[in-house]
C-alpha cells in the first residue's frame, strides 16, 4: 500500500458526459501528479501540481482540468467524454517538487467511456 | 520533442538468466533517468534513478547507468527470478519537469 488514495476504482459512463476523479496524497506529500495509461497511447503524464500550484504540463487535452486544494488532495475532470478517454488513470504524490523526490503511486481509477 | 524508446517485448526468460533491457532517450540538457515496475494488477514503483551523467542506479539487484554519449539508460540484472515477471518503463524527467515513458516492456520468467 503506497498511502496515495485514489476515488472511485471504476467508474463506466457515456460519451459526452463528465467526471471527476479523486487522489489523496500520501500524508505530508505536497506534489500531486497525474497519469494516464491506455493501450493505444502506453503512459501518458498529465500535469503536476505543488502545495496548490500548477507545477508541470503534459500532454494533458483541453477537455481535461485538475486542481489541488488546500487540504492536498487533487481532482482531475473530465469533460465530453470520448471513446478514447477509456483508460487507468494514475495519481502520484511525493515530498517534494522536483525529481530527487520520489512518487507514490496509487491503485489508479479505470474509466470506461461507452 | 523528447522521446523514450525502450526494447519491445514481451520478453521471456528462465530464472537464473542475465537480463538487459535496453533503453535509449532524445532529450536537451541534462535531464533525469528513471526506471519504474508494474506488477500485474499494481500501480507502479520506482525501481531506480540516475541523475546525472555516469550515474548508476541500482535496487534489488537490477542496475542502470546514465551513459550521456549514447543517450541510454539500460537495465540489467545479473540473475532474474520469477517474482521480477512485470512491466518496466523507461522514464524521462526533463529540464522542464516534463515527464515521458518509453511504452513499456513485458518480462515473463520462467521457473
Amino acid at each position: 500500500d503506497s498511502g496515495v488514495t485514489q476515488t472511485p476504482k471504476h467508474l463506466i459512463t457515456a460519451t459526452g458526459q463528465r467526471v471527476t476523479l479523486r487522489c489523496s496524497p500520501r500524508s505530508g506529500d505536497l506534489s500531486v501528479y497525474w497519469y494516464q495509461q491506455s493501450l493505444d497511447q502506453g503512459l501518458q503524464f498529465l500535469i503536476q501540481y505543488y502545495n496548490g500550484e500548477e507545477r508541470a504540463k503534459g500532454n494533458i487535452l483541453e477537455r481535461f482540468s485538475a486542481q489541488q486544494f488546500p487540504d492536498l488532495h487533487s481532482e482531475l475532470n473530465l469533460s465530453s467524454l470520448e471513446l478514447g478517454d477509456s483508460a487507468l488513470y494514475f495519481c502520484a504524490s511525493s515530498v517534494g517538487r522536483g525529481d530527487r523526490y520520489e512518487q507514490y503511486f496509487g491503485p489508479g481509477t479505470r474509466l470506461t467511456v461507452t | 520533442g523528447d522521446s523514450v524508446t525502450q526494447m519491445e517485448g514481451p520478453v521471456t526468460l528462465s530464472e537464473e538468466a542475465f537480463l538487459t533491457i535496453n533503453c535509449t532517450y532524445t532529450a536537451t540538457g541534462y535531464p533525469s533517468l528513471f526506471w519504474y515496475v508494474q506488477y500485474p494488477g499494481e500501480g507502479l514503483q520506482l525501481l531506480l534513478k540516475a541523475t546525472k551523467a555516469d550515474d548508476k542506479g541500482s535496487n534489488k539487484g537490477f542496475e542502470a547507468t546514465y551513459r550521456k554519449e549514447t543517450t541510454s539508460f539500460h537495465l540489467e540484472k545479473g540473475s532474474v527470478q520469477v517474482s521480477d515477471s512485470a512491466v518496466y518503463f523507461c522514464v524521462v524527467r526533463n529540464r522542464d519537469d516534463k515527464i515521458i515513458f518509453g511504452k513499456g516492456t513485458r518480462l515473463h520468467i520462467l521457473p
